[in-house]
C-alpha cells in the first residue's frame, strides 16, 4: 500500500534553532518527492522537489535530503524564524503519468517557532 | 507565476443546502483537483479532472460532484451539505508530470 508517514506530528522550537522533519514513504514506483509549506488558513506552497537521483536540494534556509534506498527524506531548517511556523507536508509521486491517485500526501508536521 | 484562485475564503452554509465552490487557474493547466483537508487526516482527493468535461473520482467522492465546462475553471458541488462536510477545501492545478499549485483554500462550515 502506498503510504507517506511524517514525524514528528508537531514540534516546538525556539527562534534561531535548527530542526529536522522526517518523511518515510512506501510509494512505488517512485517518481519524485516534494516538500510543501502550508501557513495556517492557506494552501500549500512548494519548497523543494527531488527525483530519484538527487540526494540533497536547498532552498534558502531549507535543505531537503533523499535516501531512495531506505525511502526516507528529511527537511532541515536552519536558523529558524518566526515565519517558519507552519505545517510542512511531504508529497510523494509514483510513476503514473495520468492518475492523480498516485500522488500520496503525508499528514504533515506542525512546526511552531517560539521567540 | 501560476495563480489558482478560490472564490471564497470562508463559507457558512446550512445543512441540506446545495453548495458551489469555484476554482480558477490562469496558466492553461490540463489537470485540476479538489482536496479536503482535515486535522490528522491530511489531504484527501475528492475529484480530479484532466481535461474539459472530463472528471474522475478520487478517494472520497461521496456527497460531491464536479463540473469542468472550461479549462480554467473547476467547480466542486456539494449536492446537499451535511455537517461532516465541514472542512478546508483546497483546489490545485498542474501540468502533466509536474507538481501542484494550490489555491488559498476555502474553509466551509456546515451548520
Amino acid at each position: 500500500k502506498n503510504q507517506v508517514e511524517q514525524s514528528p506530528q508537531s514540534l516546538i522550537i525556539l527562534e534561531g534553532k535548527n530542526c529536522t522533519l522526517q518523511c518515510n514513504y512506501t510509494v512505488s514506483p517512485f517518481s519524485n518527492l516534494r516538500w510543501y509549506k502550508q501557513d495556517t488558513g492557506r494552501g500549500p506552497v512548494s519548497l523543494t522537489i527531488m527525483t530519484f537521483s538527487e540526494n540533497t536540494k536547498s532552498n534558502g534556509r531549507y535543505t531537503a535530503t533523499l535516501d531512495a534506498d531506505t525511502k526516507q527524506s528529511s527537511l532541515h531548517i536552519t536558523a529558524s524564524q518566526l515565519s517558519d511556523s507552519a505545517s510542512y507536508i511531504c508529497v510523494v509521486s509514483a510513476k503514473a503519468y495520468s492518475s492523480a491517485s498516485k500522488i500520496i500526501f503525508g499528514s504533515g508536521t506542525r512546526l511552531s517557532i517560539r521567540p | 507565476d501560476v495563480k489558482v484562485t478560490q472564490s471564497s475564503r470562508y463559507l457558512v452554509k446550512r445543512t441540506g443546502e446545495k453548495v458551489f465552490l469555484e476554482c480558477v487557474q490562469d496558466m492553461d493547466h490540463e489537470n485540476m483537483f479538489w482536496y479536503r483537508q482535515d486535522p490528522g487526516l491530511g489531504l484527501r482527493l475528492i475529484y480530479f479532472s484532466y481535461d474539459v468535461k472530463m472528471k474522475e473520482k478520487g478517494d472520497i467522492p461521496e456527497g460531491y460532484s464536479v463540473s469542468r465546462e472550461k479549462k480554467e475553471r473547476f467547480s466542486l458541488i456539494l449536492e446537499s451539505a451535511s455537517t461532516n462536510q465541514t472542512s478546508m477545501y483546497l483546489c490545485a492545478s498542474s501540468l502533466w508530470g509536474d507538481g501542484y499549485t494550490f489555491g488559498s483554500g476555502t474553509r466551509l462550515t456546515v451548520v
